[in-house]
């Protein structure tokens, strides 16, 4: 089955700064990828997605990145604001089946 | 559009006592709920994938008997623990997929979580 590791596990930024989080996956079968922000005590919440057949996709701030044969994928969140602290989660899944989550990071937004 | 409802977001009891969860789907058929458990500081595990009107399909490790999991309509899963122990406290999550009426947009949308205590 799928497997999906996400690095790193703690990542701690200036304000204004840029934050790179990275994940791989396994399965190559795999073909949507998305990113999930979760706050203390809430639900995730999906801030951003990408489909295997675009290398990246942009929505203001935020931006993912897919190299499929590498099989890895990243998080750009560019000009971080404290409200940026979260631990956010990649996932990987192929067509209608279960998510595979990453291990989360837990981003920090220093002022 | 496209959100879930989960309840209740927190919730205390007895060890040995029962605890029943909701996830509910407001503006969308959820053909599909998953569950999940996350404990502190650790991802999320998939627990069970329910299809609407039929048995859930649970994960590996997962003890049927003890998570009891019904998706008898198209808007509504429920997660009932059982016989509950100090060791079930956890995050609960759900999430469901669907098709968005009107836009016809297939969406998959977590609930805020539901934290069990047990003592």
């Amino acid at each position: 089955g799928e497997n999906v590791e996400q690095h790193p596990s703690t990542l701690s930024v200036q304000e204004g700064d840029s934050a790179v989080i990275k994940c791989t996956y396994s399965d190559s079968a795999s073909n949507y990828f998305p990113w999930y922000k979760q706050e203390l005590g809430k639900g995730p919440q999906l801030i951003i997605d990408i489909r295997s057949n675009v290398g990246e996709k942009k929505d203001q701030r935020i931006a993912v990145t897919l190299n499929k044969t590498a099989k890895h994928f990243s998080l750009h969140i560019t000009e971080t604001q404290p409200e940026d602290s979260a631990v956010y989660f990649c996932a990987a899944v192929q067509g209608a089946q279960k998510l595979v989550f990453g291990q989360g990071t837990r981003l920090t937004i220093n002022p | 559009g496209a959100v879930v409802s989960q309840h209740p977001s927190w919730v205390i009891c007895k060890s040995g006592t029962s605890v029943k969860i909701e996830c509910r789907s407001l503006d969308f058929q959820a053909t599909t709920m998953f569950w999940y458990r996350q404990f502190p500081k650790q991802s999320l595990m998939l627990m069970a994938t329910s299809n609407e009107g039929s048995k859930a399909t649970y994960e590996q490790g997962v003890e049927k008997d003890k998570f009891l999991i019904n998706h008898a309509s198209l808007t509504l899963s429920t997660l009932t623990v059982t016989s509950a122990h100090p060791e079930d406290s956890s995050f609960y999550i759900c999430s469901a997929r669907g098709l968005v009426q009107g836009t016809g947009a297939n969406v998959l949308t977590f609930g805020a979580g539901s934290r069990l205590t047990v003592l």
